[in-house]
């Protein structure tokens, strides 16, 4: 399958600081990636859906101006968490949809706000 | 409104066979697919239906029904590398765009 890569894979950070997660599609052009954040035992809850030299659309209760979506070419994507408290910590998730099928998930990266 | 459920866990033992339902209510129904998530992981595709039916492939069968609302996953031959947990997830195109809905999440154990 189509495979997707996230970096960092894990990162700690001192709460006030912002951390920017990278999604990328490696051996093929995404027009649309999204975003999700999972915590300890729960599903996946999308944050926002990013289009290719577009804004991203945000999901309800997601604030914008707190992740930063930008998705500037067709194989990267970036998510930045600005100011980050603690109750951010959580493993965040990207996918690229390939074809109308399907979507393929990045590895995720696991954030720690201390 | 959108909503998905799923029984939170399940045990099985190895070498049988374990059926994972999922119920969903959406307005804009467009897909069902089923993900494998190993602890720590990403999840994995596994299937995908759009049409009522079975799709099969390989160990693994997931079936539609639109008209119910319902979808079950199907793991046949459990092995111990199968404990994971399985999440159902609706394509919803209710908002103009695709976007993916998620259940909670299955957590199969799969026992020696």
């Amino acid at each position: 399958g189509a495979v997707v890569s996230q970096h960092p894979s894990r990162v700690i950070c001192k709460s006030g600081t912002s951390v920017k997660i990278e999604c990328r599609s490696l051996d093929f052009q995404a027009t649309t990636m999204f975003w999700y954040r999972q915590f300890p035992k729960q599903s996946l809850m999308l944050m926002a859906t990013s289009n290719e030299g577009s804004k991203a659309t945000y999901e309800q209760g997601v604030e914008k101006d707190k992740f930063l979506i930008n998705h500037a070419s067709l194989t990267l994507s970036t998510l930045t968490v600005t100011s980050a408290h603690p109750e951010d910590s959580s493993f965040y998730i990207c996918s690229a949809r390939v074809q109308a099928e399907t979507q393929y998930f990045g590895p995720g990266t696991r954030l720690l706000v201390l | 409104g959108q909503n998905i459920d799923q029984p939170t866990e399940m045990t099985a033992t190895e070498g049988a066979i374990v059926q994972i339902n999922c119920t969903y209510q959406t307005s804009g129904f467009n897909g069902l697919f089923w993900y494998q998530q190993h602890a720590g992981e990403a999840p994995t595709f596994l299937s995908y239906n759009v049409l009522d039916g079975l799709e099969e492939k390989g160990r693994f069968s997931s079936f539609l029904s639109r008209s119910k609302g319902y979808s079950y996953l199907l793991l046949k031959e459990l092995q111990m590398k199968d404990s994971a947990s399985y999440l159902c997830a609706v394509r919803d195109s209710s908002s103009g765009t695709y976007k993916y809905i998620f259940g909670t999440g299955t957590r199969l154990k799969v026992l020696a």
